[in-house]
């Protein structure tokens, strides 16, 4: 039972443009929530989180947006540089009971073409 | 960047053989945490510790143990590797948990034949 899904497995958007990587989840205890990117050969790189108590943070070219009635978030990269190309991957967590755990979601290769 | 460094880098072992990764980190946090990452499945916890001594078991944990006798060094060991754990295993810490980013250190991969 996957409770992170992150639908596409990969994207391609021309330099310049937005990216725009969605990510679903089912559990209704998840109240946090982070964007990793991850580059070939290296660890996952901490990118921007939100809590459930918002429904947007920024930080530079990033956003990410939570709606959760549709328990759906999404993160925004505005303007795509070739450099953002990496595997993003779509984590949350609850703070109540058993709250050491991220959950994952299977991660989107994003290429940005120059 | 959190200082978390991951020895061995790259290991190649046999079926059968005990195999001992090393994460430590240097940022004084209480939790760290084991996971595994592999084609198709994202990063899947293994184990987690919220303090020396103190570990307990996640997602993945069947055939790996653990142990943290000092709070920048936490331990992944295979008993008996066996194919099915090669895989890129990385180690994360945090300061507490909740609300609570985890840093990732630059994981090992295992090649087990």
């Amino acid at each position: 039972d996957q409770q992170v899904k992150q639908n596409s497995p990969s994207l391609s958007v021309q330099e310049g443009r937005i990216s725009i990587l969605n990510c679903d989840y089912t559990n209704s205890m998840f109240d946090y929530f982070l964007w990793y990117k991850k580059y070939p050969a290296e660890g996952p790189t901490f990118l921007i989180s939100i809590s459930s108590i918002k429904d947007k943070n920024e930080d530079g070219r990033f956003t990410v947006f939570l709606n959760k009635s549709a328990k759906h978030l999404s993160l925004h990269i505005v303007p795509s540089q070739p450099g953002d190309s990496a595997v993003y991957f779509c984590a949350a967590s609850a703070s109540g009971g058993s709250n050491y755990k991220l959950t994952f979601g299977k991660g989107t290769l994003l290429t940005v073409n120059p | 960047d959190a200082g978390i460094t991951q020895s061995p880098r790259h290991k190649v072992t046999e079926t059968g053989t005990p195999v001992t990764l090393r994460c430590h980190q240097t940022e004084n946090h209480r939790y760290m945490y084991w996971y595994r990452q592999d084609p198709g499945h994202g990063l899947r916890l293994i184990h987690y510790s919220y303090g020396v001594k103190d570990t307990d078991k996640g997602e993945v944990s069947d055939g790996y143990s653990v142990s943290r006798s000092k709070t920048e060094d936490f331990l992944l060991t295979l008993e008996s590797a066996t194919s099915s754990q090669t895989s890129v295993y990385f180690c994360a810490i945090s300061e507490s948990v909740g609300k609570e980013t985890q840093y990732f250190g630059p994981g090992t991969r295992l090649l087990v034949l």
